[in-house]
């Protein structure tokens, strides 16, 4: 399967400082989504790239996306201490199943 | 209030039990799926459904079976749930036409099979 890699597995900052995510894959996709979580909540979409974008920005976050490293980055400016959470990137086949990674873990200590 | 829902939201058993996980969402969206999350391993993929009568196996299907017989409900039947089924599952739909825009998840189902 495509699974998606992120990484790190677990980041901690001070509140204000940057947070970068990073996330694999393996086979080709038609998009690339990012997800957060809140401790044992169900998954909150944050921002959505398709194959053919580099770049996209939503307020505080900025997604790249590297098809030819079949990579992604989630950058996340002035961290707030709300914004601790687990991160997640999911991968879209051309209309199969959506394959999640393992998440990374924020915490924003304010 | 747009939304998907599970239940029910905590439940506990026995091995072999048959149970049912219900799942219903309103917003017409023809895309529908089930994960499980366990830690360390992210979400995966148990089942989804295209459409109404259309489903199909994810990354994890053993033990599991499902049923799309009307858009808005997507149930997830454990026949004869074992102790490694304890898990916590969503269900999750998404936009109409494809599964390439984003999913709307329920608030989870927390599972421990005994």
């Amino acid at each position: 399967s495509q699974q998606g890699e992120e990484d790190p597995q677990a980041l901690s900052i001070q509140e204000g400082e940057n947070a970068t995510m990073n996330c694999s894959y393996k086979t080709s996709i038609n998009n690339l989504q990012w997800y957060r979580q809140n401790s044992g909540r169900g998954l909150v979409h944050l921002i959505l790239i398709r194959s053919n974008e580099r770049e996209k920005h939503s307020g505080r976050l900025r997604v790249t996306l590297d098809t030819s490293k079949k990579s992604s980055s989630l950058l996340i400016t002035a961290s707030r201490a709300a914004d601790t959470a687990s991160y997640f990137c999911a991968t879209d086949n051309y209309g199969q199943n959506f394959v999640f990674g393992p998440g990374t873990r924020l915490s924003v200590l304010p | 209030e747009a939304q998907v829902t599970q239940n029910p939201r905590y439940l506990i058993t026995v091995t072999g039990k048959k149970l049912t996980v219900t799942c219903s969402q309103n917003m017409n969206h023809e895309y529908m799926s089930w994960y499980r999350q366990d830690p360390g391993l992210g979400l995966r993929q148990i089942y989804y459904s295209m459409n109404v009568e259309v489903t199909d196996k994810g990354d994890v299907p053993e033990g599991y079976k499902v049923s799309r017989k009307e858009k808005r409900n997507f149930p997830l039947i454990l026949e004869s749930p074992s102790p490694n089924q304890t898990s916590l599952y969503f269900c999750a739909s998404s936009s109409p036409g494809t599964s390439s825009d984003t999913q709307y998840f329920g608030p989870g189902t927390r599972l421990t099979v005994l």
